[in-house]
């Protein structure tokens, strides 16, 4: 069976520090793969999704940037951390085919506080 | 592009009480609507999920309706429990032509 895994589960970084969250997916090849943040009462934004090695593709401009050295490892990541970053991250992935159409599995967050 | 609204933002009942969280669409090529249950501090899981070419969906307390003419789909738990109190999401996408487009959730509470 297909297992995600996310880390670290909670951090708390200065402003101006780096980021890096980092992803991984097992028990399947060439997922979709996908980061969303999700801010105090609003719904899921998509920031990052991969289709494969070194292919990412960005939805929101940002302070934020990501990217996929492995077929099932995706890490976002930032040189410099702003206040606006705090939030709650979720990375996701579904099977390789019809890409949105597919079941998104998510990971269980990582909760970031930038202080 | 595409955008999704959802209503109620919180809802609360009775137990053994149904629930009803509704969702709007805005691109009629959207042809396939999840919904998510979120529970406290962990990631969204797919509790049901329905395509465009069916109206109604069930999975025993849970049901999905959806109606194409006026886009828009519904969640319905019936006989609720406590441990259905969560925050739900619906989306939608236009299959392989796009990405899933979250509503913003429901804080459903399920009152003892």
């Amino acid at each position: 069976s297909q297992t995600i895994h996310q880390w670290p589960a909670t951090l708390v970084q200065p402003v101006g520090s780096p980021l890096s969250l980092e992803c991984t997916v097992e028990g399947t090849s060439n997922p979709n793969l996908y980061w969303y943040r999700q801010a105090a009462g609003r719904g899921l934004q998509l920031l990052f999704y991969s289709v494969g090695i070194g292919q990412i593709s960005s939805e929101v401009p940002q302070n934020l940037s990501a990217s996929r050295p492995q077929d099932r490892q995706f890490i976002l990541s930032s040189k410099k951390l702003l206040l606006s970053d705090s939030g709650f991250y979720l990375c996701a992935w579904s099977p390789i085919g019809a890409f949105g159409a597919n079941v998104l599995t998510f990971g269980a967050g990582s909760r970031l506080t930038v202080l | 592009g595409e955008n999704v609204e959802q209503h109620p933002s919180t809802l609360s009942v009775q137990e053994g009480d149904s629930a009803v969280i509704k969702c709007t669409y805005s691109d009629s090529a959207s042809n396939y609507f999840p919904w998510y249950k979120q529970e406290l501090g962990k990631g969204p899981q797919l509790i049901i999920d329905i395509r465009s070419n069916v109206g109604e969906k069930k999975d025993q307390r849970i049901a999905v309706t959806l109606n194409k003419t006026a886009k828009h789909f519904s969640l319905h738990i019936t006989e609720t429990q406590p441990e259905d109190s969560a925050v739900y999401f619906c989306a939608a996408s236009k299959g392989s032509q796009g990405n899933l487009i979250f509503g913003k959730g429901t804080k459903l509470s399920v009152k003892p």
